[in-house]
């Protein structure tokens, strides 16, 4: 199956700062998806992108496919940007998507 | 619209015993999926279906039964809990459309412990 490895695995960011997750596959998708876990657990989608680049507020995504890879960056960090993002990518649908560890990103004020 | 609706949140059993998480959604999503999340660890997918009457085995199936009777509805069945099955579970549904967005929606979650 695929691999998706994400990096860093952890970040600690003064409020104010930027940062960019990275999102490696291991193979053709056509499916990629962004999460924020939220710290009570909820997880919520951030970006459909399986190709191209998206942006909604201090967030943006891009994923370069031929290279197999997404990137996330988020903009001027606040402390509710806190919780733990994930990749996620399939072949076909996203009802059979393989998730990345994530990366646990605390915002500091 | 309640979007994903999954309970209960919050499970103990014993082990040996078996339950079943419930999951429905109002999105009328031909997709659901269940999937689960370990201490540290991204979601791993269990068990999906692409529509009622079809359901299909994901990375972890061992120990955990499906059935989609109706479009709305993907309970998830643990046959004889053990310790190893202690985890939260995450339900999830998604429309199979190619010209769409086939963006993933996420019910809030079972936390399950089996002592």
């Amino acid at each position: 199956g695929i691999q998706v490895e994400q990096s860093p695995p952890d970040l600690i960011l003064q409020e104010g700062a930027n940062s960019t997750l990275r999102c490696n596959f291991s193979d053709s998708v056509n499916n990629l998806q962004w999460f924020h876990q939220n710290p009570w657990g909820q997880l919520i989608n951030l970006f459909y992108i399986p190709s191209g680049t998206k942006q909604n507020g201090r967030l943006s995504a891009t994923t370069v496919a031929t290279e197999r890879y997404s990137l996330l960056y988020i903009s001027s960090s606040q402390t509710t940007d806190s919780g733990v993002y994930f990749c996620a990518v399939a072949y076909t649908n996203a009802g059979k998507s393989t998730f990345g560890d994530g990366t646990t990103l605390t915002v500091k004020p | 619209n309640a979007g994903v609706t999954q309970t209960p949140k919050f499970q103990v059993l014993k082990t040996g015993q078996s339950m079943t998480l419930q999951c429905a959604q109002d999105m009328n999503h031909e997709y659901m999926s269940w999937y689960r999340q370990d201490p540290g660890m991204g979601l791993r997918l269990i068990h999906y279906s692409v529509g009622a009457g079809i359901t299909d085995q994901g990375e972890v199936p061992n120990g955990y039964n499906v059935s989609r009777s109706t479009t709305e509805d993907f309970p998830l069945r643990l046959l004889s809990a053990a310790p190893s099955q202690t985890s939260v579970y995450f339900c999830a549904s998604s429309y199979v459309r190619i010209s769409a967005d086939e963006k993933l929606f996420f019910g809030s979650g079972t936390q399950l412990s089996v002592l």
